[in-house]
């Protein structure tokens, strides 16, 4: 149990279009899902949390406006890069944790690879 | 957040075990210890968690120091499989951080056949 799947694997997309990314939880309720960037040879870095329900709190540094998440629901979670550019290109990856504090560990997608042309 | 400190990259050989050590000398009470590791193009997966005890499970062992500064990933028998990037995170399930995990550099482990 507790897989968490992404849609789309890869997506290419020219500059100054939106891309949306869903992350779902397939047989678990998600209370938290937290959505990841990263950039080739280096770590992942932690863009937002997302409880279901509520507005989504970013890390600071990543633009609430160009990267729109929902959460309508325990087991969905979207991602939307609005105007996309170059430089969002990136290997974004999310996660869902069983519970809203507790010591279970989050259960990573596959990840999506964006590429904006 | 308490941060870890982990070595570059190791090497092994197939069929021997490996330990991937991890420092984390500011780490609080409420801080677990969480080991998650990533293949090349997929998304991280998790490996083993504990807070003070050491904890044996199908993947791996984990040993925690005394003190709690300090922390050994112990793979028991590598296979090719295993090579991956390993990720010692520091997770704390105090306050309105939603347990949310902070990646480091982690360790590049490379198995030899």
């Amino acid at each position: 149990g507790a897989v968490v799947s992404q849609h789309p694997s890869r997506v290419i997309c020219k500059s100054g279009t939106s891309v949306k990314i869903e992350c779902r939880s397939l047989d678990f309720q998600a209370t938290t899902m937290f959505w990841y960037r990263q950039f080739p040879k280096q770590s992942l870095m932690l863009m937002a949390t997302s409880n279901e329900g509520s507005k989504a709190t970013y890390e600071q540094g990543v633009e609430k406006d160009k990267f729109l998440i929902n959460h309508a629901s325990l087991t969905l979670s979207t991602l939307t890069v609005t105007s996309a550019h170059p430089e969002d290109s990136s290997f974004y990856i999310c996660s869902a944790s069983k519970r809203l504090v507790e010591t279970y560990e989050q259960y990573f997608g596959p990840g999506t690879r964006l590429t904006v042309t | 957040d308490a941060k870890t400190t982990q070595p570059n990259s190791m090497e092994s050989n197939e069929e021997e075990p490996v330990h991937l050590p991890c420092n984390h000398s500011t780490i609080s009470g409420t801080d677990y210890i969480h080991w998650y590791r990533q293949l090349p193009s997929q998304g991280p997966e998790y490996v083993i968690h504990g807070l003070t005890s050491n904890v044996n499970n199908r993947m791996a062992s984990l040993a925690i120091a005394e003190d709690r500064k300090s922390s050994t990933l112990i793979l028991h028998r590598a296979t090719l499989r295993d090579a991956a990037v390993y990720y010692c995170i520091l997770r704390d399930v105090g306050g309105t951080s939603y347990g949310k995990l902070t990646f480091g550099q982690g360790t590049i482990l490379t198995v030899h056949p």
